[in-house]
């Protein structure tokens, strides 16, 4: 059935590492992917999106490439922050609904 | 302010007690999605309504119950509460199909 595989947490570095969460989907077609992110004691709020094959969406420094032949977006940042520190949801767009991973908590370090 | 506004925040109730959670949806928003997030189960679709019908039903027990009314206002009822019911709920609402969604900042449910 449809899903979404997230690189399982939680995930801690240092200040100003890269940063890869890796996310593959199961769906039929080629579903609209999204990044979202969840800060302690808040709601999710959309990071970034792609709708479709080899479309990158970027934000903040973020990026994820939308990837048809692996069924993957990976999320990535070249330099870290502390206050990237959150959990982060990979989605697709599902009919009438969207589908979420687990969730992956970062956890960033001075 | 993400413009979808939830109420209450905080919701502490008894085991068997029925509770009300209330979502306005961004204005000019058309769509409502429920979602209920456990500390180990993520985030699970619980029902989606658009312009007042109901278009899709999750993983949503039979003790639940939700509605869309004509201001878009949506409400999530939850009735004989067990333990295992205390999560945070999320509201989303988004225009229509193919847009990002908007979430709320969620209710938090404790049954004690």
């Amino acid at each position: 059935g449809n899903s979404v595989t997230q690189m399982e947490g939680p995930v801690t570095l240092s200040e100003e590492a890269f940063l890869t969460i890796n996310c593959t989907y199961t769906a039929t077609g080629y579903p609209s992917l999204f990044w979202y992110v969840q800060y302690p004691g808040e709601g999710l709020q959309l990071l970034l999106k792609a709708t479709k094959a080899d479309d990158k969406g970027s934000n903040k420094g973020f990026e994820a490439t939308y990837r048809k032949e692996t069924t993957s977006f990976h999320l990535e940042k070249g330099s870290v922050q502390v206050s990237d520190s959150a959990v982060y949801f990979c989605a697709f767009q599902g009919a009438q609904k969207l589908v979420f991973g687990q969730g992956t908590r970062l956890t960033i370090n001075p | 302010d993400s413009g979808v506004t939830q109420t209450p925040k905080h919701l502490i109730t008894a085991t068997g007690q029925r509770v009300t959670l209330r979502c306005s949806p961004r204005s000019g928003d058309l769509s409502v999605y429920w979602y209920q997030q456990s500390l180990d189960q993520g985030l699970q679709f619980l029902i989606h309504y658009y312009n007042g019908e109901e278009r899709a039903k999750g993983n949503i027990l039979e003790r639940f119950s939700a509605q869309q009314f004509p201001d878009l206002h949506s409400e999530l009822n939850l009735s004989s509460l067990e333990l295992g019911d205390s999560a945070l709920y999320f509201c989303a609402s988004n225009p229509g199909q193919g847009f990002g969604y908007t979430f709320g900042s969620g209710t938090r449910l404790t049954v004690v």
